[in-house]
């Protein structure tokens, strides 16, 4: 089945490490997304990236890298810079940056700072 | 300023009957997508309705449908016979046209809760 698949779904780091969110697609999409979401807050935009080896800062870039470098893939590094790095992270994708397309979500991962 | 605002934090409904939930969204361009997601305990993010800036009639989709309001700048969404299985927040976002690269812009969400 086509979709988007995101590892872990739990990721515990601790302080001063590095971590890094898979995400895959099977969908052929061009556009992929990378948002964070906090407890009683919609998503805010980490980064996107419209085609492979190119990518944009969001909202909220500070303390993230990605990279891609495939299609299909769009890790999302959490870095150690980021200081409130504890949150719900979801990948999505969408088949390119139309006002009319929708995107596809994976399961997200629930990232913990211990 | 936000670009999306959902004003309902919570709302209940009784099983079977339906239920409307608020957005409003705030853009310059002409050419905007409106969406509402919903998302279940789980997490995931399921796509349930769209509406286009050019589009006359009202979206439909199933029990869903969306109350567009262009003048309004609203765009609520209407469930109608509610079943347990829509308790969920459920999110209002927007695609813009123009020059801000069509990225989805989410408002705060609603959790909706039906009662048997």
């Amino acid at each position: 089945d086509g979709g988007i698949t995101q590892s872990p779904k739990y990721l515990f780091r601790k302080e001063g490490q590095n971590v890094t969110l898979s995400c895959e697609q099977n969908l052929n999409h061009d556009a992929m997304y990378w948002y964070r979401q906090d407890p009683g807050q919609g998503l805010r935009l980490i980064y996107y990236s419209q085609i492979v080896n190119d990518f944009q800062k969001g909202d909220i870039a500070e303390g993230y890298s990605v990279s891609r470098e495939k299609k299909e893939s769009f890790p999302l590094t959490v870095t150690s810079a980021q200081k409130n790095p504890t949150a719900f992270y979801l990948c999505a994708s969408s088949i390119y940056q139309g006002m009319n397309t929708e995107a596809f979500f994976g399961q997200g991962t629930r990232l913990t700072v211990v | 300023a936000q670009k999306i605002t959902q004003t309902q934090p919570g709302m209940f409904v009784q099983e079977k009957e339906a239920v409307t939930l608020d957005c409003t969204y705030d853009t310059s361009d002409q050419s905007y997508g409106l969406f509402w997601y919903k998302q279940p305990s789980s997490g995931e993010m399921i796509f349930l309705i769209y509406q286009g800036s050019y589009d006359e009639q009202n979206a439909t989709e199933g029990r869903y449908s969306l109350n567009f309001q262009k003048a309004r700048k609203s765009a609520n969404l209407v469930i109608s016979a509610s079943q347990l299985g829509d308790s969920a927040m459920y999110f209002c976002a927007m695609r813009e046209g123009g020059g801000s690269q069509g990225n989805l812009i989410f408002g705060k969400g609603t959790k909706l809760s039906v009662k048997p």
